[in-house]
């Protein structure tokens, strides 16, 4: 148990819909990232905060958005979904985010299907 | 940019065989990190090793070892006497250490099936 939760495990949605991914980071870390694994793309850097403040921006749509709260939990809004979007969304979370060498710990992943 | 390359998309063996996972790597950092995590069925990821670029030695955990060669851009990971509970999806990753230091970057995975 890496101690990175994540919420739901399961999505299922239709096209045009907005759905909230939720992951709260593992005791201690300021860090949350969010990744996206579909078939064709692989893993792909979405977006990372660091105690509230977004600090790197990946490949994510204008369409998806997220944010840190005080608590450190993260939410992943996607919105006007699509088939394409269908896939499995990763949090993670690291101690700080200038410590590179700190591995990044993930939660089991939320598995979003957009029918 | 970074870029981190698995040629092998997918390798069986049978049981008690040795196998290598092959990962290339390119960045431009002179110092970065590297990252070996695994995804099995159930589909987590699963934290394996990292290693340092100024850190060349080679490590060996239990049946695991990674074999890190600057030279070569390559870090590999070896599976001695594998077993059918290796049997995953492996991920090499890149963090630099100055430019896209915030994001580690994946190759496409490996999928390792062990045949009882």
């Amino acid at each position: 148990d890496s101690g990175v939760t994540q919420t739901p495990k399961h999505l299922i949605t239709a096209t045009g819909q907005r759905v909230t991914l939720r992951c709260s980071p593992r005791s201690g870390d300021l860090s949350v990232y969010w990744y996206q694994q579909s078939l064709d793309q692989g893993l792909q850097f979405l977006i990372q905060y660091y105690n509230g403040e977004e600090r790197a921006k990946g490949n994510i749509l204008e369409r998806f958005s997220a944010q840190q709260f005080p608590d450190l939990h993260s939410e992943l809004n996607l919105s006007s979904l699509e088939l394409g979007d269908s896939a499995l969304y990763f949090c993670a979370s690291s101690i700080t985010s200038r410590d590179y060498n700190s591995p990044l710990h993930f939660g089991n992943g939320t598995r979003l299907t957009v029918t | 940019a970074q870029k981190v390359t698995q040629a092998q998309t997918e390798i069986s063996v049978v049981e008690k065989e040795d196998v290598t996972l092959d990962c290339v790597y390119e960045t431009r950092d002179t110092t970065y990190y590297l990252f070996w995590y695994k995804q099995p069925p159930s589909g987590e990821l699963v934290f394996l090793i990292r290693r340092n670029s100024f850190d060349e030695q080679n490590e060996i955990s239990g049946r695991y070892s990674w074999n890190f060669q600057k030279s070569t851009s390559s870090f590999n990971f070896t599976i001695t006497a594998s077993q059918v509970v290796d049997s995953a999806v492996y991920f090499c990753a890149l963090r630099g250490g100055y430019q896209g230091a915030q994001k580690l970057v994946f190759g496409q995975g490996t999928r390792l099936t062990i045949n009882p």
